[in-house]
């Protein structure tokens, strides 16, 4: 079966970090690109970061540029996203998604989400 | 970064109806689109990929259409599990974005 199960989140306050995981069975994880999206209470969804298939070329969200880091080990097949100087409107659920190719492409796997808490 | 907006906003429905939604694109991209169905407290899921394809497991009363900058998503014959929010999303370029989400209640 495939799946992607992430963790990590929690609550952190503000200008602290946090690092989720995103454990992936089922699938050749070194085959396709990965990528972070969240959800806001309430909200829609929105983007965040992508590493490509090697662990090579990576993207990210203005809104995260700088604070968020995305990688990628491939001897345990887990995504990671370093999340550095959070701020409130950081607070959502995060999904680690799979890619149908490489480097970009719709989202076909989704985990079942990590909620992340800023708050003081 | 490339802007979609979908239309309507929301919507109600009955069993058995038909509905589309539609999804504008800023700009042209391709048919580098997805529509996406999400219920509460669950996780995205991909319905149909590349503007038109339907993704493996979907029921078939879902389908898509378009490429360019407008794009459709009708879904026939409504059934309950159908009443969600739904999504669009394109990757032709990063930052890859989605749609506000258009979400179909019963009526």
């Amino acid at each position: 079966e495939v799946q992607l199960v992430e963790s990590g989140g929690g609550l952190v306050q503000p200008g602290g970090s946090l690092r989720l995981s995103c454990a992936a069975s089922g699938f050749t994880f070194s085959t396709y690109a990965m990528s972070w999206v969240r959800q806001a209470p309430g909200k829609g969804l929105e983007w965040l970061s992508v590493v490509s298939d090697s662990g090579g070329p990576t993207n990210y969200a203005d809104s995260v540029r700088g604070r968020f880091t995305i990688s990628r080990d491939k001897s345990n097949d887990t995504l990671y996203l370093q999340m550095d100087s959070l701020r409130a409107e950081d607070t959502a659920v995060y999904y680690c998604a799979k890619q149908r190719y490489s480097f970009i492409g719709a989202f076909d796997v989704w985990g079942q989400g990590t909620m992340v808490t800023v708050s003081s | 970064a490339i802007q979609l907006t979908q239309s309507p906003s929301s919507l109600s429905a009955s069993v058995g109806d038909t509905v589309t939604i539609t999804c504008r694109a800023s700009q042209a991209i391709t048919s580098a689109l997805a529509w996406y169905q999400q219920k509460p407290g669950k996780a995205p899921k991909l319905l149909i990929y590349d503007a038109s394809y339907l993704q493996s497991g979907v029921p078939s009363r879902f389908g898509g259409s378009g490429s360019g900058t407008d794009f459709t998503l009708t879904i026939s014959s409504l059934q309950p599990e159908d009443f969600a929010t739904y999504y669009c999303h394109q990757f032709n370029t990063y930052p890859t974005t989605f749609g506000q989400g258009t979400r179909l209640d019963i009526k």
